[in-house]
């Protein structure tokens, strides 16, 4: 298994632009997540999805959007990048057990000039 | 979510215990105690949970006092390749997909 895995790695972005941050997991789990990690800070929930077609505002969701069309992929999309959003990127899923861990990619970093 | 208190740094040397203290005094009792580490620019890396009782796994132990109030993460031979920021974390699963990440602690292990 690859595990959760995302593209870009690594991505600079002029302000007003946009771009998908894509993830995909093939560990067949239910549940998925996007995190937002600034210098020195611990991570933030953009968003998360408990299934396709099912997702749901976590505690920094302003200026990003999600979707779920299959198990395997939760892309995050960002419509007018602003320096705010510069940051790194974690995408995150689980199986839908009660206190299961939950399983991280590797990051896609992002810099808005 | 109760919050979790974290001591900023530590160091260990490198074959000795590490034993990275959290005190989460507003703990309720359906709350587990997770812990997870991030080696530096990496995604974070799930190690070892537990409800009431200690656990152990291949990786590390986890102690958790009696009255729930605070917990140990012991890495029993420390490795230079375990220094990273260590993170703990209580949560309920009940309805609540967020899992909070403070700042952790940051854990060096001397050559």
């Amino acid at each position: 298994n690859a595990g959760v895995t995302q593209t870009p790695k690594f991505r600079i972005l002029k302000i007003g632009q946009s771009m998908t941050l894509q993830c995909t997991q093939d560990m067949n789990h239910n549940y998925m997540y996007w995190y937002r990690q600034d210098p020195g800070m611990g991570l933030k929930l953009i968003y998360y999805s408990v299934g396709a077609g099912i997702t749901d505002k976590g505690e920094v969701p302003n200026g990003y959007n999600v979707s779920r069309s299959t198990t395997e992929d939760f892309p995050l999309r960002l419509e007018l990048a602003a320096p705010s959003q510069t940051s790194v990127y974690f995408c995150a899923s689980r199986v839908p057990l009660r206190d299961n861990e939950q399983f991280f990619g590797p990051g896609t970093r992002l810099s808005v000039l | 979510d109760a919050k979790t208190t974290q001591p900023p740094s530590m160091d260990c040397a490198e074959g000795r215990a590490a034993n990275l203290p959290c005190n989460h005094s507003t703990i309720s009792g359906n709350e587990y105690v997770y812990w997870y580490r991030q080696i530096h620019s990496q995604g974070p890396q799930y190690i070892i949970h537990g409800l009431k009782n200690n656990e152990t796994n291949e990786m590390a132990s986890l102690i958790i006092t009696e009255d729930r109030k605070s917990s140990t993460l012991i890495l029993p031979h420390a490795t230079l390749r375990d220094t990273a920021v260590y993170y703990c974390i209580v949560k309920d699963w009940s309805g609540n997909e967020k899992l909070t990440f403070g700042t952790g602690t940051r854990l060096t292990i001397i050559p």
